[in-house]
């Protein structure tokens, strides 16, 4: 199993602030971290998929970066707009049939 | 493209009663997953298949079967049913075309177990 710790648990911020969360993991012996965005009542989207160390991603306000050497990746959001409230999951995908091992995801709440 | 469907939407069962989960893709992906999503618990995997005919054990298989008879169904089977499998399940699945392997998740069933 792959152990994958997200924080913070939980952020509320204001619309317009910048924010980003934490996903540390120790161990590089995966193939790829996902990143997911999970809304109340639907189900998980991906945002990006990460193989290498030094690897950033972008989608609109939405950044990733993957640092294997050091057993992180950061997740930024510019600008949070409230229909950014959402819980940000962090994935490691092992080799055995490429399945993730979640973390526990990180809540975000953004107000007008 | 339906995408990832999943039957039932909600179940409630009884303490030994046994049901059968469905999941359907529309996408000719390889992989197929089960994932439960408890409370504080994140989503854990229960079982996977990497191909038709095939399956293996997640995280946390106890207590399920699954069977994947066909390429775009994988079948989630509670043999006798324990409130401690009360939970909701997402089915995702993937294809290896690409090399990203991004997974594609289901609505979800909730299941209660009274």
């Amino acid at each position: 199993i792959l152990n994958v710790e997200q924080s913070p648990q939980s952020l509320h911020v204001q619309e317009g602030d910048s924010t980003n969360f934490t996903c540390s993991f120790p161990s590089s012996n995966f193939y790829a971290l996902h990143w997911y965005r999970w809304e109340t009542a639907k189900s998980p989207e991906a945002l990006f998929v990460m193989t290498l160390n030094g690897d950033e991603k972008k989608k609109g306000r939405i950044s990733a970066t993957l640092n294997t050497k050091e057993g992180y990746s950061y997740l930024y959001i510019k600008g949070s707009q409230p229909e950014d409230s959402a819980t940000y999951l962090c994935a490691l995908g092992g080799y055995s049939g490429y399945a993730l091992n979640f973390g526990k995801g990180t809540s975000l709440l953004v107000t007008p | 493209n339906a995408g990832v469907t999943q039957t039932p939407k909600f179940r409630v069962l009884k303490t030994g009663q046994s049901m059968t989960l469905l999941c359907a893709q529309d996408m000719n992906h390889e992989y197929m997953y089960w994932y439960r999503q408890d409370p504080g618990m994140g989503l854990r995997l229960i079982h996977y298949s990497v191909g038709e005919g095939t399956t293996a054990k997640g995280e946390v298989p106890d207590g399920y079967n699954v069977s994947r008879l066909k390429k775009q169904n994988f079948l989630l089977g509670l043999e006798s049913a324990a409130p401690s499998q009360t939970s909701v399940y997402f089915c995702a699945s993937s294809s290896r075309q690409g090399a990203s392997f991004e997974q594609y998740f289901g609505p979800g069933t909730r299941l209660t177990v009274t």
